[in-house]
Order: C-alpha cells, then structure tokens, then sequence
C-alpha cells in the first residue's frame, strides 16, 4: 500500500534562509509525486510534481523538488524564504497514472520569521 | 481563470440532520473527485468519478455519505445524518482526463455541532 511521511509537522525559518520540508514515500511502483501548498481556510494549489523524466523538478514560487528513487523521498526546497511563503505544505502520491487520486501526508505548517 | 466551485464555503449543521455540498468543476473536466479534510492532516479521497459514474468509492462511509454526479458535470455530497465526527473540510477537485493535473477548489467547512 501507498503511504506518505511528511517529517515534522512545523518547521520555522527566518525569512531570506533556505527552506527544506521533507517527505517520504512508499509505494509499490513507480510513483507520480506531488506537493501542494495550502493556505488557511482555502484549496491546495500545486506547487510541482514529478511523473517521468528529469528528476529534479521545479515548481511555481521558487520551489523546486528532487525524486531521488534510492531514498524514497522528495523533499521541497526554496533558497530564500518568503514571508509569503508561511502556509501549510503537503506532499502526496499516486499510482497508476492518475494525478487526482492522491494519498497525502499529515502535512507540515511553515512559519516564516522576519 | 477556470476555477472549480463549491458551494457553501462554510456549513453549520446540528447532528443527526441532512448536510449536501455541491462542486462545479472546471468545464469540460471528465474526471471529478472529492476529499474529506479533518483539521490537521491531509485529505482523504471519499469518492472519484469519471463523467457520471463512480470509479473509486472505496473510502466513502457509505451509511451516511451519498454522491452522485447525474450529467457528468456537477456533483452533490451529501451526509445523512451528521455526526460530529464529519467536522471537517469538504475539497472538491476536478481534471480533464484521470492523468493530467487536478485543480481543486476552495472547499466546503463543515461544523457539526
């Protein structure tokens, strides 16, 4: 079966200094995987994914993703945070082809300090 | 820009009574799905349709939760009856096929009180 761990539930950064929001997986093929950014009372908004090809991926915002198969993760980076940046991060996963039937992680709030 | 629609944005509702959500996807999207969200964690898939017919339905509570999607555009949820236990954030999202991106909408917030 799929799973997903997001490693911390809160993580805190000042603003200028790199963001780093872990996320490993589980699965038993080929993954697509995703991550999505949530912002309070509202939808999620995808930041970027991966399916084939490249496996760094980069997203909107600055964001960028690395599938590195041999550790099962797919941890999402930003060089310099943003105090717009400060919003709940999730990171999901599927199988078979499918981009809308996705198995999530608890999530992980990011706090930007000024 | 396209947006998914969901209406209420937010829903109070007493225990035992009748609760439906409705979702208007993005048109010409064939693919539709609906998350539960309980605070704090991510979203669960209740209930995935491909035009008007169920594809995974796998983790709906099918005692009290019902959805239908009659003409293959928009689609109900509805929750009969409510427990408090249902407190949480309805998403609704669509794609145009199962293998391209889902956009989702701002979901519904539901208290059971």
């Amino acid at each position: 079966a799929q799973s997903v761990t997001q490693l911390g539930s809160h993580v805190s950064v000042s603003e200028g200094a790199l963001v780093l929001l872990r996320c490993n997986y589980s699965s038993s093929v080929p993954p697509y995987l995703f991550w999505y950014v949530q912002y309070p009372n509202q939808g999620l908004q995808l930041l970027l994914k991966y399916t084939t090809g490249a496996t760094l991926v980069k997203g909107i915002n600055g964001f960028e993703a690395e599938f590195k198969k041999s550790e099962t993760s797919f941890h999402l980076t930003k060089p310099s945070a943003h105090m717009s940046d400060a919003a709940e991060y999730f990171c999901a996963v599927s199988e078979g082809g499918s981009q809308g039937n996705l198995i999530f992680g608890k999530g992980t709030k990011l706090s930007v300090k000024p | 820009e396209a947006e998914v629609a969901q209406s209420p944005r937010y829903k109070i509702t007493e225990k035992s009574q009748a609760v439906a959500f409705w979702c208007d996807p993005i048109s010409g999207h064939a693919t539709l799905y609906w998350y539960r969200q309980i605070l704090g964690q991510g979203p669960e898939l209740l209930v995935q349709f491909q035009d008007e017919s169920v594809v995974d339905d796998s983790q709906l509570p099918k005692d009290r939760f019902s959805a239908e999607r009659l003409k293959g555009v928009d689609s109900t949820l509805k929750i009969q009856p409510a427990e408090l236990g249902d407190s949480a954030m309805y998403l609704c999202a669509s794609s145009r096929v199962v293998d391209t991106e889902a956009f989702f909408g701002q979901g519904t917030r539901l208290t059971v009180v």
